[in-house]
This record gives C-alpha cells, structure tokens and sequence, in this order.
C-alpha cells in the first residue's frame, strides 16, 4: 500500500523564480493537506484540497497556491520565490468525511532551498 | 486563535530515564490530539491520538499520552526511553468542525546511550 510520496526530494530555486511541487496522496485518501516546516519550527498549515477545491487557507499569502486533480493528486505552487520561502514542505492526505477521527499521513516532504 | 505550545524545546535524557514532554493548547472547544515523532531522516508518524473516551492513551513503542481537558493539556509519557527514541516530537490539535491540524513547535530529544 503506497504511502503519501512527494516529488522532488530536494530543490534550490534563485529567488523571484517560481516552483511547483507534487503530491500523492495515500491509497484510498481523498484529501490533501500542504504545510510548510522551517527549520526547528513545527509544521505550518498551508491549505487543503478536497474535490479540487481549496477547503481551508492558513496564514499565507497569495503567492502560494494549489490544484487537486481528479485522481487526488495535488501541486502546491510558490510564485516569486523569497529567501523565506526556504523550508520543507510537507504533503498530508485524509479522508474528509472522517477527518474528526482520523490522523493525517505524512510524506517525507520536498526540501525547498531558495538562493 | 488555535494553538499548540509544547513547554520543551530541546530534551536531553539518559537510557531508561522516564520522559515525560509537555503539551498545552489553547481551544475552548471539543478536540482531537495527537503526538507525532519525526526520527532523523524520516517522516512524520503518528505515535498516538485521542479522540474521545479514555483519556490515558497508549500509542506505539511504550508511549502514551492523558488528555486533561481542564488543563487544556495532552503530555506524552514513557517510563524508560531508549536511545532509538532519539527524535524529534510534536505535539498537534484537529478542532471539532475544522479539518486542518495545528501543530506545536515540537521537543527534540537526545537519549544518551
């Protein structure tokens, strides 16, 4: 049974670029989270994608967006890229409807370094 | 606002030492709590959760956790650590009619071996 996979494994972009990232969800799970971990910080909720609509917004600006395509797979966007931004990244699927009673899995995240 | 504070930044334990790593949140409401671990290298895993009913929870590896709802409080416990414990802990809350999960700033422990 796959678990959540995350594309690329790292990444340096130079900053004002743009970078996409990719998720997979778990098998079965229908939901996608993405957060944002700086280093020695906790994860920070980015958003969640559910029926390919953006459900919930953290704290973040216009800058970061999102898809979810119809097979539950989703791209996390970041447009002109800040020193900032330099963080891992980590996808998270769920089942909506369960969500009250369930826990989210985690991939193993993409490391985002921005120069 | 939703929040998680976990009152250990950086824990330093020798083998078979007890731990015991503190956890609050802020939320008036009903709750969903977790621990998760992050071992070097690898990615978040769940430890335990608490959903409703017992409030003294046991998750893997000889953890567990009680949930005081009059102390907003959810502290993970073991009562001797090993030094494949080494890693990295936080602490999360899902709130009732949200989907998304808080997360504290999470406790780096070191086990001596």
């Amino acid at each position: 049974d796959a678990g959540v996979t995350q594309s690329p494994t790292h990444l340096i972009k130079t900053r004002g670029q743009q970078v996409t990232l990719r998720c997979s969800p778990k098998s079965g799970h229908d939901t996608v989270s993405w957060y944002q971990q700086a280093l020695g910080q906790g994860p920070q909720f980015i958003f969640q994608y559910y029926e390919e609509e953006e459900r919930q917004r953290g704290n973040f600006p216009d800058r970061f967006s999102g898809h979810q395509f119809p097979n539950y797979s989703s791209e996390l966007n970041v447009n002109a890229l800040l020193l900032g931004d330099s963080a891992l990244y980590l996808c998270a699927s769920s089942l909506y409807m369960s969500a009250l009673n369930t826990e989210a899995f985690f991939g193993q995240g993409t490391r985002l370094t921005v120069v | 606002a939703q929040s998680v504070s976990q009152h250990n930044h950086h824990v330093i334990l020798s083998e078979a030492a007890s731990l015991e790593l503190g956890c609050n949140y802020s939320y008036g409401g009903t709750v969903n709590l977790f621990w998760y671990v992050q071992y070097p290298g690898q990615h978040l895993q769940l430890l335990l959760k608490y959903f409703s009913g017992d409030p003294l929870v046991k998750g893997i590896k000889g953890f567990e956790a009680e949930f005081i709802k009059s102390k907003f409080s959810f502290n993970l416990r073991k009562p001797s650590v090993q030094w494949s414990d080494t890693a990295e802990y936080f602490c999360a809350v899902i709130s009732t009619g949200g989907f998304k999960t808080i997360f504290g700033a999470g406790t780096r422990l070191f086990v001596k071996a």
